[in-house]
Protein backbone atom coordinates (compact mmCIF):
# COMPACT_ATOMS: atom_id res chain seq x y z
CA UNK A 1 0.00 0.00 0.00
CA UNK A 2 1.47 3.43 -0.47
CA UNK A 3 1.70 5.92 1.63
CA UNK A 4 3.01 9.51 2.12
CA UNK A 5 3.13 11.37 5.25
CA UNK A 6 4.36 14.91 5.56
CA UNK A 7 5.55 16.44 7.84
CA UNK A 8 6.90 19.69 9.56
CA UNK A 9 4.16 22.28 8.88
CA UNK A 10 4.15 25.00 11.53
CA UNK A 11 3.49 28.91 12.61
CA UNK A 12 6.67 30.31 10.98
CA UNK A 13 6.81 34.67 11.12
CA UNK A 14 7.42 36.25 7.51
CA UNK A 15 10.62 36.10 5.81
CA UNK A 16 11.56 32.86 7.91
CA UNK A 17 12.60 29.40 6.89
CA UNK A 18 10.96 25.84 6.97
CA UNK A 19 11.41 22.54 5.89
CA UNK A 20 9.16 19.91 5.03
CA UNK A 21 9.58 16.02 4.65
CA UNK A 22 7.58 13.58 3.02
CA UNK A 23 8.45 9.61 4.18
CA UNK A 24 7.60 7.36 1.24
CA UNK A 25 6.69 3.81 1.46
CA UNK A 26 5.03 0.75 -0.31
CA UNK A 27 6.10 1.35 -3.47
CA UNK A 28 9.56 1.73 -5.48
CA UNK A 29 10.38 5.68 -4.12
CA UNK A 30 13.67 6.24 -6.95
CA UNK A 31 11.97 5.21 -9.50
CA UNK A 32 9.15 7.80 -9.75
CA UNK A 33 8.66 11.60 -9.86
CA UNK A 34 7.02 13.43 -6.95
CA UNK A 35 5.75 16.93 -6.19
CA UNK A 36 4.32 19.34 -4.00
CA UNK A 37 0.80 20.90 -4.44
CA UNK A 38 -0.50 23.64 -1.48
CA UNK A 39 -4.19 24.83 -0.81
CA UNK A 40 -4.22 28.20 0.71
CA UNK A 41 -7.72 27.87 3.47
CA UNK A 42 -10.67 27.44 1.60
CA UNK A 43 -9.20 27.65 -1.75
CA UNK A 44 -8.47 25.47 -4.57
CA UNK A 45 -5.38 23.65 -5.37
CA UNK A 46 -1.92 25.08 -6.73
CA UNK A 47 0.85 23.07 -7.82
CA UNK A 48 4.30 24.30 -6.46
CA UNK A 49 7.37 22.00 -7.28
CA UNK A 50 8.08 18.74 -9.18
CA UNK A 51 11.12 15.99 -8.95
CA UNK A 52 12.65 13.60 -11.18
CA UNK A 53 12.96 9.67 -10.21
CA UNK A 54 16.59 11.21 -9.93
CA UNK A 55 16.54 14.09 -8.73
CA UNK A 56 18.63 15.79 -11.61
CA UNK A 57 15.53 18.14 -12.83
CA UNK A 58 13.22 20.26 -10.64
CA UNK A 59 10.66 22.42 -11.72
CA UNK A 60 8.85 25.18 -9.58
CA UNK A 61 5.68 27.41 -10.15
CA UNK A 62 6.70 30.86 -10.59
CA UNK A 63 5.06 31.80 -7.34
CA UNK A 64 8.23 30.24 -5.31
CA UNK A 65 10.96 30.00 -7.75
CA UNK A 66 13.86 31.71 -5.99
CA UNK A 67 12.70 30.52 -2.34
CA UNK A 68 11.96 27.01 -2.60
CA UNK A 69 14.16 24.04 -2.91
CA UNK A 70 13.00 20.78 -4.09
CA UNK A 71 15.01 17.81 -2.84
CA UNK A 72 15.07 13.96 -2.08
CA UNK A 73 16.67 11.12 -0.86
CA UNK A 74 16.24 7.90 -2.62
CA UNK A 75 18.40 6.00 0.00
CA UNK A 76 15.95 7.28 2.88
CA UNK A 77 12.87 7.31 0.25
CA UNK A 78 12.08 11.14 2.00
CA UNK A 79 11.06 13.81 -0.07
CA UNK A 80 12.04 17.56 1.15
CA UNK A 81 10.82 20.96 0.54
CA UNK A 82 12.44 24.14 1.74
CA UNK A 83 10.84 26.65 1.83
CA UNK A 84 12.90 30.57 2.49
CA UNK A 85 11.46 33.77 2.86
CA UNK A 86 7.92 33.00 3.74
CA UNK A 87 5.22 34.81 3.04
CA UNK A 88 1.40 35.23 3.92
CA UNK A 89 0.58 33.93 1.09
CA UNK A 90 2.38 30.88 1.22
CA UNK A 91 -0.05 29.51 4.28
CA UNK A 92 -1.42 26.30 3.58
CA UNK A 93 -1.78 22.46 3.55
CA UNK A 94 1.36 21.52 1.79
CA UNK A 95 0.74 17.73 0.02
CA UNK A 96 3.02 15.52 -1.30
CA UNK A 97 2.17 13.51 -4.31
CA UNK A 98 3.26 10.34 -6.20
CA UNK A 99 3.86 11.36 -9.96
CA UNK A 100 4.96 9.06 -13.22
CA UNK A 101 7.66 6.82 -13.75
CA UNK A 102 10.87 8.97 -14.43
CA UNK A 103 10.54 12.41 -15.15
CA UNK A 104 7.29 14.59 -15.75
CA UNK A 105 7.96 15.95 -18.99
CA UNK A 106 8.67 20.02 -18.57
CA UNK A 107 7.59 19.15 -14.87
CA UNK A 108 4.01 18.38 -15.73
CA UNK A 109 1.84 15.33 -14.85
CA UNK A 110 -0.24 13.73 -13.06
CA UNK A 111 -0.45 12.46 -9.42
CA UNK A 112 -1.96 9.57 -8.33
CA UNK A 113 -1.57 8.97 -4.82
CA UNK A 114 -1.24 11.73 -2.26
CA UNK A 115 -0.57 12.52 1.14
CA UNK A 116 -2.72 14.09 3.85
CA UNK A 117 -0.76 17.05 4.06
CA UNK A 118 1.05 19.59 6.40
CA UNK A 119 0.01 22.70 7.71
CA UNK A 120 2.37 25.61 7.16
CA UNK A 121 0.97 29.35 8.79
CA UNK A 122 3.26 32.35 7.66
CA UNK A 123 2.01 35.14 10.46
CA UNK A 124 3.31 37.43 12.84
CA UNK B 1 0.01 29.24 -18.73
CA UNK B 2 -3.34 27.96 -19.52
CA UNK B 3 -6.07 28.88 -17.45
CA UNK B 4 -8.92 26.11 -16.18
CA UNK B 5 -12.08 27.30 -15.73
CA UNK B 6 -15.02 24.71 -14.18
CA UNK B 7 -18.73 24.95 -14.50
CA UNK B 8 -20.87 25.32 -12.28
CA UNK B 9 -19.15 26.49 -9.16
CA UNK B 10 -21.36 23.99 -7.23
CA UNK B 11 -24.12 21.38 -8.69
CA UNK B 12 -27.47 20.52 -6.64
CA UNK B 13 -28.05 17.06 -7.17
CA UNK B 14 -29.95 14.03 -5.54
CA UNK B 15 -28.55 10.87 -5.26
CA UNK B 16 -29.06 8.93 -8.40
CA UNK B 17 -29.09 11.61 -10.39
CA UNK B 18 -26.70 12.08 -13.02
CA UNK B 19 -23.70 14.63 -12.57
CA UNK B 20 -22.05 16.65 -15.66
CA UNK B 21 -18.91 18.50 -14.63
CA UNK B 22 -16.92 20.92 -17.09
CA UNK B 23 -13.51 22.01 -17.12
CA UNK B 24 -12.59 24.36 -20.19
CA UNK B 25 -9.27 25.29 -21.40
CA UNK B 26 -7.75 28.56 -22.43
CA UNK B 27 -5.08 26.87 -25.13
CA UNK B 28 -5.71 23.47 -26.50
CA UNK B 29 -4.78 20.71 -23.74
CA UNK B 30 -1.79 18.73 -25.29
CA UNK B 31 -2.60 15.08 -26.27
CA UNK B 32 -5.72 15.30 -23.72
CA UNK B 33 -3.57 15.41 -20.57
CA UNK B 34 -6.22 16.26 -18.49
CA UNK B 35 -7.21 14.49 -15.06
CA UNK B 36 -9.77 14.90 -12.45
CA UNK B 37 -9.42 14.56 -8.99
CA UNK B 38 -12.04 14.02 -5.85
CA UNK B 39 -11.69 16.05 -2.88
CA UNK B 40 -13.53 15.64 0.50
CA UNK B 41 -13.40 17.85 3.36
CA UNK B 42 -10.75 17.36 5.90
CA UNK B 43 -8.81 14.71 3.05
CA UNK B 44 -6.08 14.95 0.29
CA UNK B 45 -7.60 15.02 -2.55
CA UNK B 46 -7.79 11.55 -4.68
CA UNK B 47 -7.37 10.95 -8.30
CA UNK B 48 -9.98 9.38 -10.84
CA UNK B 49 -9.33 10.04 -13.87
CA UNK B 50 -5.92 10.88 -16.47
CA UNK B 51 -5.56 10.93 -19.90
CA UNK B 52 -8.85 12.82 -20.27
CA UNK B 53 -10.85 8.95 -20.18
CA UNK B 54 -8.79 7.05 -18.49
CA UNK B 55 -10.30 5.84 -14.61
CA UNK B 56 -7.69 5.32 -12.15
CA UNK B 57 -7.07 2.04 -10.29
CA UNK B 58 -10.13 1.49 -8.06
CA UNK B 59 -12.34 3.69 -9.40
CA UNK B 60 -16.07 3.08 -9.96
CA UNK B 61 -17.10 2.84 -13.41
CA UNK B 62 -20.08 5.47 -12.91
CA UNK B 63 -16.97 7.87 -13.29
CA UNK B 64 -16.36 8.59 -16.52
CA UNK B 65 -14.35 11.48 -18.40
CA UNK B 66 -14.35 12.65 -21.60
CA UNK B 67 -13.57 15.60 -24.14
CA UNK B 68 -10.40 16.99 -26.01
CA UNK B 69 -8.78 20.46 -26.99
CA UNK B 70 -10.17 22.59 -25.11
CA UNK B 71 -13.78 21.12 -23.44
CA UNK B 72 -13.34 18.22 -20.87
CA UNK B 73 -16.08 16.76 -18.46
CA UNK B 74 -16.43 14.34 -16.30
CA UNK B 75 -19.85 12.40 -15.98
CA UNK B 76 -20.98 10.55 -12.50
CA UNK B 77 -23.62 8.21 -14.08
CA UNK B 78 -25.51 7.62 -10.82
CA UNK B 79 -24.37 9.89 -7.90
CA UNK B 80 -23.89 7.94 -4.49
CA UNK B 81 -23.63 9.39 -0.90
CA UNK B 82 -20.09 9.30 -0.98
CA UNK B 83 -19.66 10.99 -4.37
CA UNK B 84 -20.35 14.71 -2.63
CA UNK B 85 -17.00 16.57 -2.97
CA UNK B 86 -15.26 19.03 -4.38
CA UNK B 87 -14.23 18.47 -8.11
CA UNK B 88 -10.73 19.66 -9.94
CA UNK B 89 -9.22 19.81 -13.13
CA UNK B 90 -5.95 19.55 -13.66
CA UNK B 91 -3.98 20.14 -17.13
CA UNK B 92 -0.59 18.53 -17.77
CA UNK B 93 0.22 18.42 -21.15
CA UNK B 94 2.24 22.29 -20.74
CA UNK B 95 4.56 23.66 -17.91
CA UNK B 96 2.91 24.95 -15.75
CA UNK B 97 0.47 22.08 -14.98
CA UNK B 98 -2.93 24.06 -13.77
CA UNK B 99 -5.37 23.13 -11.75
CA UNK B 100 -9.17 24.49 -12.29
CA UNK B 101 -10.92 26.19 -8.93
CA UNK B 102 -13.32 23.38 -8.82
CA UNK B 103 -16.81 22.38 -8.80
CA UNK B 104 -18.51 21.62 -5.42
CA UNK B 105 -21.12 18.91 -5.68
CA UNK B 106 -23.64 18.83 -2.98
CA UNK B 107 -26.52 17.25 -1.79
CA UNK B 108 -30.13 18.55 -3.04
Amino acid sequence: EVQLLESGGTLVQPGGSLRLSCAASGFTFSNYAMTWVRQAPGKGLEWVSVISSSGSSTYYAGSVRGRFAISRDNFENTLHLQMNNLRADDTAVYYCAKGLLGDCSGGACYFDYWGQGTLVTVSS
Amino acid sequence: EIVLTQSPGTLSLSPGERATLSCRASLSVSSSYLAWYQQKPGQAPRLLIYGASSRATGIPDRFSGGGSGTDFTLTISRLEPEDFAVYYCQQYGSSPQTFGQGTKVEIK
